[in-house]
């Protein structure tokens, strides 16, 4: 079946511009989650959705990062008033929800940069 | 804070030798434990699970140990091929609701023919 998709997978913005990125998870998978990742870092943890709601945000790093999962599908990440430290790949991840359920299956990110 | 450590930035090995990858984590007691596979370009691939309770996982030519005394895991291949070069990436897990995981910067393995 098919994975999880991200679009777009690149995405050059200039400084100071909105930007959204938008995240297909794999159906029927309720939790769906995001994070950042920079050159020769792991993935940092943003925000993570169980159905329609924002389960934990604490990884936001401020007021500028917004996600939303209206329908409780595709998520959306919008980045306002992007600066150059906001570029780096941006990962979406889905899973299962339940107790045997706790591997995440990831897209294949968006690379932002800001100019 | 918390804080995890993967082993020396990159190891290099050769063809049919057991490559050993180290995870280290201090200020965290997580629930369970999970190894991914990262090639350049792509996203995470979950490689195996372990628990706090559980010790020892095989899977083909994988295993992991888990120490949550040492505060330690192992990630082993055995058998190795070049095909197993990428990154391997070690990631926490809590418990309950809190789903997402903590992941160290990851170890670059290259497996020479």
């Amino acid at each position: 079946g098919a994975g999880v998709s991200q679009t777009p997978s690149n995405k050059v913005t200039e400084k100071g511009k909105y930007v959204e990125l938008r995240c297909d998870p794999i159906s029927g998978h309720t939790a769906l989650y995001w994070y950042r990742q920079s050159l020769g870092q792991g993935p940092e943890f943003l925000i993570y959705f169980q159905g329609t709601g924002a389960a934990d945000d604490s990884g936001l790093p401020n007021d500028r990062f917004f996600a939303v999962r209206p329908e409780g599908s595709v998520s959306t990440l919008k980045i306002q008033r992007t600066e150059r430290g906001d570029s780096a790949v941006y990962l979406c991840a889905s899973s299962l929800y339940g107790t045997a359920s706790y591997e995440q299956y990831f897209g294949p990110g968006t690379r932002l940069t800001v100019t | 804070s918390q804080k995890i450590e993967q082993n020396s930035e990159a190891l290099n090995i050769q063809e049919g030798k057991t490559a050993t990858l180290t995870c280290n984590y201090t200020n965290y007691s997580p629930a369970y434990l999970q190894w991914y596979r990262q090639d350049p370009g792509r996203g995470p691939v979950f490689l195996l699970l372990i628990r706090e309770n559980e010790k020892e996982k095989r899977k083909e030519r994988l295993k992991v140990t888990f120490d949550t005394t040492l505060k330690q895991s192992l990630f082993h291949i055995t058998a190795s091929q070049p095909a197993d070069s990428a990154t391997y990436l070690c990631a926490l897990g809590g418990s309950g609701s809190a789903r997402q995981l903590t992941f160290g910067s990851g170890t670059q393995l290259t497996v020479l023919p």
